[in-house]
């Protein structure tokens, strides 16, 4: 079983929808959460960090689930520019602080 | 802002070539690494390195060894390329928590 597991979709979904992502982890000792974003043929990009309470950043809100050992992603009224794929990455606090991602969630959003 | 820079964005080079890809940041980050990125297989843990001359292995460091002898550098070497190693190659640096990604090279060796 993969350390970090997202759905790869495609997700299709029309401009104005909400759409939600997950994002489960295997190791419960796992200490910080991200979601990120990466454009085709390009690096991935923060886009928020999850919290224990939640996130909220405009239309996008994350949150945690630590006894389901899962994360997630909300986006509220989607945009075209939304399309792209979606990684999650956990830290577990080990050595370097490194990061084990997900294999990422491709979101299409269409006019 | 922080800026993680690889020394290319493209490179071909034949099988059996030693091949450097170099990385710097320059947000005095302790930890570094190298990914690569496949369709399908996703990002994938190469090395990493929490200090200077410090590295440890990642998830497939076979075929790969690195160096950082300054804490702005980090150079993944492919000691002898062969096709299987084409791939996008992503270094990232951070602090404690999120990571910063170059931009990448897309490595392709024929």
């Amino acid at each position: 079983r993969k350390e970090v597991e997202q759905d790869p979709g495609p997700f299709n979904v029309p401009e104005g929808a909400t759409v939600a992502f997950n994002c489960t982890y295997s190791n419960s000792a796992s200490q910080s959460f991200f979601w990120y974003r990466q454009d085709c043929r390009k690096e991935p990009k923060l886009l928020m960090s999850v919290y224990s309470s939640g996130n909220e950043d405009g239309r996008f809100t994350a949150q945690l689930n630590r006894a389901s050992q899962y994360i997630s992603l909300l986006i509220r009224d989607s945009k075209l520019s939304d399309s792209a794929t979606y990684l999650c990455a956990v830290k577990d606090g080990n050595a370097g602080n490194m990061l084990t991602f997900g294999g990422g969630t491709r979101l299409m959003v269409k006019p | 802002d922080v800026k993680v820079t690889q020394s290319s964005r493209y490179l071909v080079k034949r099988t059996g070539e030693k091949v450097f890809l170099e990385c710097v940041q320059d947000m005095d980050h302790e930890n570094m690494f190298w990914y690569r990125q496949d369709p399908g297989l996703g990002l994938r843990l190469i090395y990493f390195s929490y200090d200077v001359k410090m590295k440890e292995k990642g998830d497939i460091p076979e075929g790969y060894s690195v160096s950082r002898e300054k804490k702005e550098r980090f150079s993944l070497i492919l000691e002898s390329a062969s096709t299987n190693q084409t791939s996008m190659y992503l270094c990232a640096s951070s602090r404690t928590g999120e990571a910063f990604f170059g931009q990448g090279t897309r490595l392709t060796v024929v």
